[in-house]
């Protein structure tokens, strides 16, 4: 199984409402990430997660709360979203490749597999 | 900080035409350079990854190569067909240099259309 799945496909919501988008995969990829992808620009990364835990936040507001309740899942918690945060919200996995002979406990990632994306629309 | 451009920003050719997609980046030091496929309104799907230590990978009628000393890559498309029409991206990541880093970094796409 080579697939990172994501719901819904779609989503509209309001600047009061609460909504959560989902990510599962089960490649046995112990990183998983968050991108941001406006039309026709390429995606900019959000958070990553190593071994469950939150390794990255690329500064994004508190109005996007991230949670890996599993090595399988990832979630992302919306609220008080603004117009501006409308875009396609991707999810990625990757393998965690140690590289102990050169600084031990340095992570090093591999090739990353995308999910289709949910298409986020804040009125 | 890793920059990376993808020269043209737009394509357009005849069915049948062999072409080349180009990516530049400013840091050698890479660890992989991985190149994707996006239609539009969809998610990225992985066409090729080379390795740092790799100068090319090839999958049916597409073939990438790296030179990391002239911070190049290309992704060359043979006898195109229509249904290769969409944005290729290319992305490089960095090797790590702090515990944790993901420093991967996207071009901004070129837009191929192929033409009936």
């Amino acid at each position: 199984d080579t697939e990172v799945t994501q719901t819904p496909k779609h989503l509209v919501m309001g600047m009061t409402n609460k909504k959560s988008l989902k990510c599962e995969q089960h490649m046995g990829h112990r990183a998983m990430y968050w991108y941001k992808q406006k039309a026709k620009k390429p995606p900019e990364l959000m958070f990553v997660y190593s071994y469950e835990k939150l390794s990255i936040n690329e500064s994004v507001p508190s109005r996007f709360s991230p949670e890996c309740p599993n090595s399988s899942l990832l979630n992302l918690h919306l609220h008080a979203l603004q117009p501006e945060d409308s875009a396609l919200y991707l999810c990625a996995s990757s393998r965690i490749v140690y590289r102990a002979t050169i600084a031990p406990g340095l992570n090093q990632y591999n090739e990353q597999f995308f999910g289709p994306g949910t298409r986020l629309t804040v009125l | 900080k890793q920059e990376v451009t993808q020269i043209p920003a737009a394509l357009s050719v005849p069915e049948g035409e062999n072409l080349v997609l180009n990516c530049s980046f400013t840091d050698s030091a890479i660890y992989n350079l991985q190149w994707f496929r996006q239609d539009p309104g969809k998610g990225l799907t992985s066409l090729l990854l080379i390795q740092s230590s790799q100068r090319e990978q090839t999958s049916g009628r597409l073939n990438a190569s790296l030179d990391k000393s002239s911070g190049r890559s290309t992704l060359y498309i043979a006898a195109s067909q229509p249904g290769d029409s969409a944005t290729y991206l290319c992305a490089v990541r960095s090797l790590s240099r702090s515990y944790n880093n993901n420093d991967m970094r996207f071009g901004a796409g070129t837009r191929l259309t192929v033409k009936p």
